[in-house]
C-alpha cells in the first residue's frame, strides 16, 4: 500500500524568501505523484502532478516539484514566496489497480510573514 | 474553479440522523471520487465510482454509502450520524479508467457539522 510523509506541518517563511516543502512517499512501482493547496474554507487545487518523464515539473502560481527515485521524494519548492501563498499544501500519491485512490500526506501548513 | 460542484456547502444536523450529499463532476468526468477530511483523520479516501459502477473502496463505514448515477452526478448517503462524522467532504472527478490514470479534481466540500 501506499504511503505519503510530509514530515513539517508547520513552516514559516518571510516574503520573498525561497521555499521548500517537503515530502516522502511509499509505493512499489513508479508512483504518480501530486500537490494540492487549500486555502482557508477551500478546496483542494492542484498545484503540479508528476506521471513521468522529465523529474523537474513546473506547476501553477510558480511552483515546481522535482521527483527523486533514490530518495523516494518529491518535494516542493517556489524561489520566491508571495504573501497569497499561505495555506495548507498537501502531498498526494496515486496508484493504478484497485481504483485510482489518492493517498495524502498530513499536509503542511504555510505561514508567510510580511 | 475546478468544475466539480458540490451541494450543499454547509449541512448542520443532530446524531442519528440521515444525510445525503450530491456531486457533478466536471464535464466528461467519467469517475468520480469521495473523500473525508477531518482534524484526526486528515484526507482520506472513501470511495470511487467509474461510469455508474463502484470502482473501489477505502476507509468508508458500513452507515456511509454512495451510488453514481447515469449522468454521471454522485450522491453520498451518511445515515445514523455520529458526532465524530463531521467533517468536510470532498468530491473529486477525474477522466481515469482502468488503463489510464489521469489527475483528479476537486469541488469546494460540504462541510457536515453534527450537534
Amino acid at each position: 500500500a501506499q504511503s505519503v510523509t510530509q514530515p513539517d506541518i508547520h513552516i514559516t517563511v518571510s516574503e520573498g524568501a525561497s521555499l521548500e516543502l517537503r515530502c516522502n512517499y511509499s509505493y512499489g512501482a513508479t508512483p504518480y505523484l501530486f500537490w494540492y493547496v487549500q486555502s482557508p474554507g477551500q478546496g483542494l487545487q492542484l498545484l503540479l502532478k508528476y506521471f513521468s518523464g522529465d523529474t523537474l515539473v513546473q506547476g501553477i502560481k510558480g511552483f515546481e516539484a522535482e521527483f527523486k527515485r533514490s530518495q523516494s521524494s518529491f518535494n516542493l519548492r517556489k524561489p520566491s514566496v508571495h504573501w497569497s501563498d499561505a495555506a495548507e499544501y498537501f502531498c498526494a500519491v496515486g496508484a493504478m489497480g484497485g481504483g485510482n485512490k489518492l493517498t495524502f500526506g498530513t499536509g503542511t501548513q504555510l505561514k508567510v510573514e510580511l | 474553479d475546478s468544475g466539480v460542484t458540490q451541494t450543499p456547502k454547509h449541512l448542520i444536523t443532530a446524531t442519528g440522523q440521515r444525510v445525503t450529499l450530491r456531486c457533478s463532476p466536471r464535464s466528461g468526468d467519467l469517475s468520480v471520487y469521495w473523500y473525508q477530511q477531518s482534524l484526526d483523520q486528515g484526507l482520506q479516501f472513501l470511495i470511487q465510482y467509474y461510469n455508474g459502477e463502484e470502482r473501489a473502496k477505502g476507509n468508508i463505514l458500513e452507515r456511509f454509502s454512495a451510488q453514481q448515477f447515469p449522468d454521471l452526478h454522485s450522491e453520498l448517503n451518511l445515515s445514523s450520524l455520529e458526532l465524530g462524522d463531521s467533517a468536510l467532504y470532498f468530491c473529486a472527478s477525474s477522466i481515469a479508467g482502468a488503463l489510464s490514470y489521469n489527475e483528479q479534481f476537486f469541488g469546494p466540500g460540504t462541510r457536515l457539522t453534527v450537534l
